[in-house]
């Protein structure tokens, strides 16, 4: 069955770093998004993009965030400049269409030191 | 009032019996509706989506919407230990009718007792 592959799983890296989230969403979608959820609280809407472009983006998604899809199958989220509450589960996930079912990916647990 | 709402829990039954989580949601959201289960340190996974009014049943899971009174409910039959986690309501906010994000409640714990 098709899925939503992530790397890396895990991230460490120092404050003000960058960072690049990589995501291979499921073949036949159109759709994809970028969600986090911060240790015990609730997953978040960061980033919508469709037809190479951002359709919609959360107050969360400021100018440290950015979305490419740089080639045929991957979709990355860079953080340019991380900061310690950057610190949370990032994952990504693909919809067919608009309004359809999101499928997650396993998620990339990113830390901020 | 928050976009989308569920009791946190947890919410505790033994092994067999039936297990029912609600969510209700505002005017903000739209008439898309999921169920997702997560497990501790894990990626939310689809049990359920529902659009229309009523019920929508998938082997032992049963989801009910009620638009009028913003209601959307997860039934869980014949309830196993492997089905202990945190149970996720989302529903879909877009513009234009588009869903472009999923809003997500904070998620009940299920707690299936053996």
């Amino acid at each position: 069955e098709p899925e939503v592959t992530q790397t890396p799983s895990h991230q460490v890296t120092q404050m003000g770093q960058e960072v690049i989230l990589r995501c291979v969403p499921i073949s036949n979608h159109l759709y994809f998004y970028w969600y986090r959820q911060i240790l015990g609280q609730k997953v978040e809407f960061l980033v919508s993009f469709y037809n190479n472009e951002i359709s919609e983006k959360s107050e969360i998604f400021d100018d440290q965030f950015s979305v490419e899809r740089p080639d045929g199958s991957n979709f990355t989220l860079k953080i340019r400049s991380t900061k310690l509450e950057d610190s949370a589960m990032y994952f990504c996930a693909s919809s067919e269409g608009a309004g359809m079912t999101q499928y997650f990916g396993p998620g990339t647990r990113l830390l901020v030191l | 009032q928050k976009e989308v709402e569920q009791n946190s829990g947890p919410l505790s039954v033994p092994e067999g019996a039936i297990a029912s989580l609600n969510c209700t949601y505002s005017d903000r959201v739209s008439q898309s509706f999921f169920w997702y289960r997560q497990y501790s340190g894990k990626s939310p996974e689809l049990i359920m989506s529902i659009y229309s009014n009523g019920d929508k049943e998938d082997g032992r899971f049963t989801a009910q919407l009620n638009k009028a009174s913003q209601y959307v409910s997860l039934l869980i039959r014949d309830s196993q230990p492997s089905d202990s986690a945190t149970y996720l309501c989302a529903g879909g906010l877009g513009r234009g009718g588009a869903t472009n994000k999923l809003i997500f409640g904070t998620g009940t714990l299920l707690a299936v007792q053996p």
